[in-house]
């Protein structure tokens, strides 16, 4: 079975700092899938940016971009810029790939907070 | 803006009740996924759906829970007997069902339950 691990619980960052949050998962899959879902107090679960695992270039999405390391099973989100509004919970979720159930399997999250 | 409704967004009922949320997935979806979020489970599977058809459902209590989609607008989730240790945010979130490529799962508000 598939496991995914956010080894921090809590994170705090100075606005307009770079933090870093890791993610490590276990799978012997080779196709697959992996996000980060932001969840801010509002408790709405937002995508932030996704990844294919048979892809090598990292994704970015404006201030959030990854470290995928395949062979290591590290998926680590990078906040540049932090604004306050990124002062919420990051979950990392993994997915299975093609002909799959397709649900998401989450770590248990790491709290991000944003200092003015 | 297409988006995920559950209803309710709260519910506070008494232990023994009977408990049924909604969900509207996103017009074209054909996968639903519900998940609950407690503390010390974090977030989990409860059912699966594609194309109205329940898939999996191994994460629910068979005895008290029920997950339903009469058509491809409202899916249900019933808990009946409700007992306090279901208090938990009940999350509804859609696919496009892409067996290929980052099938991306939108989620609603959730549905935060106290069982009393």
């Amino acid at each position: 079975a598939q496991t995914v691990t956010q080894s921090q619980p809590e994170m705090s960052v100075q606005e307009a700092e770079t933090v870093t949050l890791s993610c490590t998962y276990d799978t012997s899959e080779s196709d697959y899938y992996l996000f980060w879902y932001k969840q801010p107090p509002s408790r709405q679960m937002i995508l932030v940016i996704r990844q294919e695992a048979y892809k090598q270039q990292n994704a970015t999405e404006n201030r959030f971009s990854v470290n995928f390391q395949k062979a290591a099973k590290s998926f680590s989100l990078k906040i540049s810029d932090s604004q306050l509004g990124d002062a919420a919970m990051y979950f990392c979720a993994y997915r299975s790939g093609f002909g799959s159930q397709g649900n998401l399997i989450f770590g248990k999250g790491t709290k991000l907070s944003v200092k003015p | 803006d297409a988006r995920v409704t559950q209803t309710p967004r709260h519910k506070v009922t008494e232990m023994g009740q009977e408990v049924t949320m909604r969900c509207q997935p996103i017009l074209g979806h054909n996968t639903v996924f519900w998940y609950r979020q407690t503390m010390m489970q974090g977030l989990e599977l409860l059912a699966y759906f594609r194309n109205r058809a329940p898939l999996d459902d191994s994460g629910m209590p068979k005895d008290r829970f029920s997950a339903e989609m009469p058509d491809a607008t409202l899916a249900t989730l019933k808990i009946q007997p409700s007992e306090p240790r279901d208090s938990a945010v009940y999350f509804c979130a859609s696919g496009s069902g892409a067996l290929r490529g980052t099938d991306t799962q939108y989620f609603g508000p959730g549905t935060r339950l106290t069982v009393l």
